[in-house]
């Protein structure tokens, strides 16, 4: 079966420090993973994915993650974080199908001024 | 590309009543599209898979004679909450994929649904 758990339920960052958000997922095959960004009252919006290649592999506005075997970790990262990425964050696993989803519980990231 | 819209953003309704919630894909055809409903301060709860052209699979403990969905066009799904009551209240978000069969292939999110049942 595939899961994954987001270690921290709460971030909070001052501006133009470093974003650091953790996922740790399990899965029976190499697995596909994702992190959505989500603001207040809006849909999911892709971050990034990982499927099989790069193991480094770079989003949207500065953000990236790095996929660790070893560690099954998939934790995501930005290295100066500005006001807007205030938000809530969903690290997502796949199935081997791709059709079912397997969502983190979230880490909400507040970045103080 | 692949972008995902929903309608209505928002919607409030007398219990009882039921309403109609659209998800389109409006440069892509989609030939699954997803359902999911969340509840405040929580993750993503799947609700249903849509398929074009054949009945959606719901998941566990989803009555799909109160969440009626309908996927009949290749860029339109609909859910139908019949006889809404204030339980049902939650944000509901679709989604759609490009093509089955392929697990790398990432789901494109709707802006979501707010129903509330007074």
């Amino acid at each position: 079966a595939q899961s994954v758990t987001q270690l921290d339920s709460h971030v909070s960052v001052s501006e133009g420090t470093p974003v650091l958000l953790r996922c740790n997922y399990s899965s029976s095959y190499s697995p596909s993973l994702f992190w959505y960004v989500q603001h207040p009252n809006k849909g999911l919006q892709l971050l990034l994915k990982y499927t099989s290649a790069a193991t480094l592999v770079k989003g949207i506005n500065g953000f990236e993650a790095e996929f660790k075997k070893s560690e099954t970790s998939f934790h995501l990262t930005k290295p100066s974080a500005h006001m807007s990425d205030a938000a809530e964050y969903f690290c997502v696993v796949s199935d081997r199908t791709g059709n079912q989803f397997y969502f983190g519980t979230g880490t909400s990231l507040t970045v103080i001024p | 590309g692949a972008v995902v819209s929903q309608h209505p953003s928002r919607v409030i309704c007398k219990s009882g009543t039921s309403v109609k919630i659209e998800c389109r894909s409006l440069d892509f055809q989609a030939t699954t599209m997803f359902w999911y409903r969340q509840f405040p301060k929580q993750s993503l709860m799947l609700m249903a898979t849509s398929n074009e052209g054949s009945k959606a699979t719901y998941e566990q403990g989803v009555e799909k004679d109160k969440f009626l969905i309908n996927h009949a066009s290749l860029t339109l799904s609909t859910l139908t909450v019949t006889s809404a009551h204030p339980e049902d209240s939650s944000f509901y978000i679709c989604s759609a994929r490009l093509q089955p069969g392929l697990r790398e292939e990432t789901q494109y999110f709707g802006p979501g649904t707010r129903l509330l049942v007074l």
